[in-house]
């Protein structure tokens, strides 16, 4: 069964770099058919997405977010990471990772993807 | 200010149909980018609930429906249960931020 599995430090110092890392199982994370990719949520708030990665290392990013975030992937650990630098309190959120299919006859582009399984989140929070 | 608008709130009693509006603009919805939507019961990761506009992945209950026209997709719920109490997101694409973009939310309650 495909789970996905965040995980990472739950506090982070403001101006630090905060790493996370999803742990794919059930699915080869080097399959043609999915992107990757990873989605915040801030205490009472709305869905943000972060950015996404194809296991090919092509990756897409949010453009408020760009120039801090990096995301890779690791296909020998099943696992793709993302490195969030120079947080801030703004940053204090739930992470998720989650899964990207698309539907036979629009998966030619990746603004057709969505995302059809998540892993249940981790808290990232950003205090000093 | 989210790229995607939803109403904040929506409700309902038992056994009515409420729909949940996402208007988006020509550079999302109205190119013709698909509307996906997610249910996020309290506490929990958001779950995919209808997918490419109108269809529902296997496990969801035909009471939920999607439907688009122009730059607005609508989610429907009919037979209203008390389980459907949860936060409801849309989801595109949008050509001028080349990015994933989310509606702000609705929180439905079911009365």
């Amino acid at each position: 069964q495909l789970q996905l599995q965040e995980s990472g430090p739950g506090l982070v110092k403001p101006s630090e770099t905060v790493s996370l890392t999803c742990t794919v199982s059930g699915v080869s994370i080097s399959s043609s058919s999915y992107y990757w990719g990873w989605i915040r949520q801030p205490p009472g708030k709305g869905l943000e997405w972060i950015g996404s990665i194809y296991y090919s290392a092509s990756t897409y990013y949010n453009p408020s977010l760009k120039s801090r975030v990096s995301i890779s992937v690791d296909t020998s650990k099943n696992q793709f990471s993302l490195r969030l630098s120079s947080v801030t309190v703004a940053d204090t959120a739930v992470y998720y990772c989650a899964r990207h299919e698309c539907s036979g006859r629009t998966c030619y582009s990746f603004s057709y993807y969505f995302m059809d399984v998540w892993g249940k989140g981790t808290t990232v929070t950003v205090s000093s | 200010q989210s790229v995607l608008t939803q109403p904040p709130s929506v409700s309902g009693a038992p056994g009515q149909r409420v729909t949940i509006s996402c208007t988006g603009s020509s550079s999302n919805i109205g190119a013709g980018y698909h509307v996906h939507w997610y249910e996020q019961l309290p506490g929990t990761a958001p779950k995919l609930l209808i997918y490419d506009n109108s269809n529902r992945p296997s496990g969801v209950p035909d009471r939920f429906s999607g439907s688009k026209s122009g730059t607005s997709a609508s989610l429907a719920i009919t037979g209203l249960q008390a389980e459907d109490e949860a936060d409801y997101y849309c989801q595109s694409y949008d050509s001028s931020l080349s990015g994933l973009v989310f509606g702000g939310g609705t929180k439905l309650t079911v009365l």
